[in-house]
Order: structure tokens, then sequence, then C-alpha cells
């Protein structure tokens, strides 16, 4: 379904508690991405890599932290540093190449709520 | 950094008519325009894009128009059904660098029977 997949689908966390979200595809994309979705508003993107060991801040960085290690894996920790970390997290991945096939393929998301 | 504007945040339509959903961008280097569709609790999923050197686009039911000069972009959906409610989110990318998409806050489509 897609070749990108999250887990967990739900996660409670409680206050203080680091936590990581895992996504993972099999498309043999290079770029991956997270977003951050909150009710009534649009895909807000917290980090992305366009390359293996390489990643950048999104929009929304603060209180969270990356790594890619390898190409087919881009997890997320939200760190007790992120002030409302309750959301619904997509992640998504993308062939480079500067034009001709930017289309996003996004996971079915992992919902985080913090108890 | 780019910016998008999405318009309306809601919509009601009765099926069979049609519906519009516009956006506007304003980074003037942005060359790409995918729009989503979100059903409720799933994936965004792409349903068609336009790239700056065309100034529309039709795939059956749906088509999106470009107007580089304004720098705005448009969602069009003709004889509209139950399955067409969701909540579309268009988005505006610049190819200069990197495939950073920027998102608009989505609307709310409703068909009505």
């Amino acid at each position: 379904d897609g070749g990108i997949t999250q887990s967990p689908k739900y996660l409670f966390r409680k206050e203080g508690q680091n936590v990581t979200l895992s996504c993972e595809q099999n498309l043999n994309h290079d770029a991956m991405y997270w977003y951050r979705q909150d009710p009534g508003q649009g895909l807000r993107l917290i980090y992305y890599s366009q390359i293996v060991n390489d990643f950048q801040k999104g929009d929304i960085a603060e209180g969270y932290s990356v790594s890619r290690e390898k190409k087919e894996s881009f997890p997320l920790t939200v760190t007790s540093a992120q002030k409302n970390p309750t959301a619904f997290y997509l992640c998504a991945s993308s062939k480079r190449g500067g034009g001709l096939d930017n289309e996003q393929f996004f996971g079915p998301g992992t919902r985080l709520t913090v108890l | 950094g780019e910016n998008v504007e999405q318009h309306p945040s809601t919509l009601s339509v009765q099926e069979g008519d049609s519906a519009v959903i516009k956006c506007t961008y304003s980074d003037s280097a942005s060359n790409y325009f995918p729009w989503y569709k979100q059903e409720l609790g799933k994936r965004p999923q792409l349903i068609i894009d336009i790239r700056s050197n065309v100034g529309e686009k039709k795939d059956q039911r749906i088509a999106v128009t470009l107007n580089k000069t304004a720098k705005h972009f448009s969602l069009h959906i003709t004889e509209t059904q139950p399955e067409d409610s969701a909540v579309y989110f268009c988005a505006a990318i610049s190819n200069f660098g990197n495939e950073k998409l920027t998102f608009g806050t989505g609307t709310r489509l409703t068909i009505i029977p």
C-alpha cells in the first residue's frame, strides 16, 4: 500500500518522555520528510532529508530530532522539549531530480497523544 | 520562504454540481503545484499536479489551472459525487536547491446527496 509504512498507528506518551516514531520506505526514494498535522491546519514540515546522513530543519523543528543512517529509514524523535506534541504525524518520501517527478508519497500516519 | 494560502476552508456543494478551491503562493520561483486529497483518517494522496510551463491540466472530472502572473492556482471538480467528500490540500514547491513542499491549510469539501 504505497511502499511507505509508519509505526505505531497510535502512540500514547506521558509528559517528560521522549518517543520515537518509525518511518520505512521500500520505494528507493532518496528524499524523506516528516510533517505534523493539527486539526484545521495544513501539513507543517518538521524535518527533511534529501540523502543518507544528511537532513535539514523544516518550519517547526524545535523539540524534534531525526536521523538518516539508512536510505530506507527516517525515524523521528519527539523530545520532552516539544511543548505541544499531541498531533497526527505523517512521513513522506519522494524521488530527487530537480523537477521531473516531485510526487511525495505519504505513510498512513502516527497519532501521538500526550497524557 | 514560500507561503501558500488556500480558500475556502470549508465548502459544501450539491451532488452533481461543480466545486472550486483556490490557492495563492508568494514565491515566484515556485514551479510545481500538486493537489492532495485526504479522506478521513487516511493519508494524503496526490490527485493532480501542474508545472509552471502549462496553464491548465485535466484528468477526467478534475482540472487544475495556473496563473503565474497572479501567482494563483485552482482545483476544479465537476459532476461531484459523494466520494469526493474529503479534505483537499494545495501545495507549491521551488526546485531550486530542494524539494520542500509548502502546503495550504486545506479545504474540507462536503458533497450533499
